[in-house]
C-alpha cells in the first residue's frame, strides 16, 4: 500500500514535444506529491510538487496534473529539449512517518 | 535549501569489511534520510536519521548491517557493515525539514562496490 506506480519505465520524445509520465498510487495518508529529476552521478533534484487538493499545478514548462478520485497524477513537460534527458521520478510523501516514497522512474530522451 | 557534502564519493571495498558514509549539511536541518539506490532503479528508503537516539529503520534493513548515527542537526553517517556484492549500490543521504519532509534535497551520493 506504500507504493507508488509509474510509467512508462522510458520514453523518447522529439525536441519540441510533449512528454507525458504517469503515476498512481493506493494509500490515501498520502499528503503531498513531488516529482524529482535526476541527472547521470547526480541526487535527485527537486522538480515540482502538488497537493491533493489542487487539481494541477504549472511551473515554467512542467506541468503536473492530479487526478484525486481516480488516485493518478503525471507530468507533463511540454517543449521538451535535450536538456530534459534524465530519469524522473514522482514520489509521495506519507505526513504521519514524515517519509517520502519513491516511484521506479521514467528515463527520458528528448532527440533533436 | 540546503547543499549536501557525501564522502566517500565512490569507493571499491572487499567483501566482509565495512564502509562509513559521512553526510555533512551546510546548514540545521530537521529531518535526515540514507536511500539506497542499485544502478538503474529506484530509491529505497533505508532509515530516518534521528539526532541523539537510534535511527527509524525501514522494512527490509536493520541496525546490525546499517548502523546510522546522527550527533548533531548537520552530519550523519551510514556504515555498511560486513560488505557482500549485493550491497553494491549508490548510498544517498537526503535532508529535509519538519512540515516540507516532500521537499528533500540530495547530495550526490556514495557508489560503493563491493568484490
Amino acid at each position: 500500500q506504500q507504493q507508488v506506480k509509474q510509467s512508462p519505465q522510458s520514453l523518447i520524445v522529439q525536441k519540441g514535444g510533449i512528454s507525458i509520465i504517469n503515476c498512481a498510487y493506493e494509500n490515501t495518508a498520502f499528503d503531498y506529491f513531488p516529482w524529482y529529476q535526476q541527472f547521470p552521478g547526480k541526487g535527485p533534484a527537486l522538480l515540482i510538487a502538488i497537493r491533493p487538493d489542487v487539481s494541477e499545478k504549472k511551473e515554467g514548462r512542467f506541468t503536473i496534473s492530479f487526478n484525486k478520485s481516480a488516485k493518478q497524477f503525471s507530468l507533463h513537460i511540454m517543449d521538451s529539449q535535450p536538456g530534459d534527458s534524465a530519469t524522473y521520478f514522482c514520489a509521495a510523501r506519507i505526513t504521519s512517518y514524515d517519509k517520502v516514497i519513491f516511484g521506479p522512474g521514467t528515463s527520458l530522451s528528448v532527440i533533436p | 535549501s540546503a547543499v549536501i557534502s557525501q564522502k566517500p564519493s565512490r569507493d571499491i571495498c572487499q567483501r566482509g569489511t565495512s564502509l562509513t558514509i559521512q553526510c555533512q549539511v551546510d546548514s540545521q536541518v530537521t529531518m535526515m534520510f540514507w536511500y539506497r539506490q542499485q544502478p538503474g532503479q529506484s530509491l529505497t528508503l533505508i532509515a530516518t536519521a534521528n539526532q541523539g537516539s537510534e535511527a527509524t529503520y525501514e522494512s527490509g534493513f536493520v541496525i546490525d548491517k546499517f548502523p546510522i548515527s546522527r550527533p548533531n542537526l548537520t552530519f550523519s553517517t551510514l556504515t555498511v557493515s560486513n560488505m557482500s556484492p549485493e550491497d553494491s549500490s549508490i548510498y544517498l543521504c537526503s535532508v529535509g525539514y519538519r512540515g516540507r519532509t516532500g521537499e528533500l534535497f540530495f547530495g550526490e551520493g556514495s557508489r560503493l562496490t563491493v568484490l
